[in-house]
């Protein structure tokens, strides 16, 4: 069975700084892959996703993320963060195109940006 | 164009009630899945459905909990009787399988409170 494991909880970063999001996945096929990000009580919101080809994936709101086969990953990266990104960012693998056989979530890394 | 539709948005109900909870799929789509959310265990899949068909119950708790799929554009899950564990958010997701893409749109969730 896949799984997902995001290993940062939460995260502080200022406004205008850099941001990495960490990502590892655990599948033994090619995975589909996917970052969504989830608002105060909202629902999720698709931000990119990984089928094949270039492996650097760019997607809405500035964000862009790299799969990296030999690593298990997909990092999610922003190159200056602005306040209105904190929220929930969840990664997550599906075994099928576009993830047609359900989803499996990381538990999510809550984002806060400093002034 | 309307994206995935919930109701209701919040319930409050008292132990050993039955609850249903509604969703509209996105026109069109073909795929529909019912998440949970919780702090413990983030965002867990309990069913789907392709082409109105129920594909993989295996993430439904226990028998208490059943989904259909009436007609090809809504899904109703129940929980009868709802017990306290099963406070939660329960999020539904319609995607487009076989196209190559069909990413999973979510809609807003309901927030469900058993007391």
């Amino acid at each position: 069975a896949q799984s997902v494991t995001q290993p940062d909880i939460h995260i502080t970063v200022s406004e205008g700084a850099s941001l990495e999001l960490r990502c590892n996945y655990s599948y033994g096929a090619t995975p589909y892959l996917f970052w969504y990000v989830q608002s105060p009580g909202q629902g999720l919101q698709l931000l990119l996703k990984y089928f094949s080809g270039d492996t650097l994936v760019q997607g809405i709101k500035g964000f862009e993320a790299e799969f990296k086969r030999s690593q298990s990953s997909f990092n999610l990266r922003k190159p200056s963060v602005h306040w209105s990104d904190a929220a929930e960012y969840f990664c997550a693998v599906g075994t099928s195109g576009g993830g047609a056989d359900g989803l499996t979530f990381g538990k999510g890394t809550h984002l806060i940006i400093q002034p | 164009d309307a994206g995935v539709i919930q109701s209701p948005r919040h319930e409050v109900t008292e132990m050993g009630q039955e609850v249903t909870l509604r969703c509209k799929l996105i026109s069109g789509h073909n795929s529909l899945f019912w998440y949970r959310q919780t702090m413990m265990r983030g965002l867990e899949l309990l069913i789907y459905f392709n082409n109105n068909v129920p594909i993989d119950d295996s993430g439904m708790p226990e028998d208490r909990f059943s989904a259909k799929m009436p007609n090809a554009s809504f899904s109703t899950l129940k929980i009868q009787p709802s017990e306290p564990r099963d406070s939660a958010v329960y999020f539904c997701a319609s995607s487009l399988r076989g196209t190559g893409s069909g990413e999973q749109y979510f809609g807003p969730g309901t927030r469900l409170t058993v007391t």
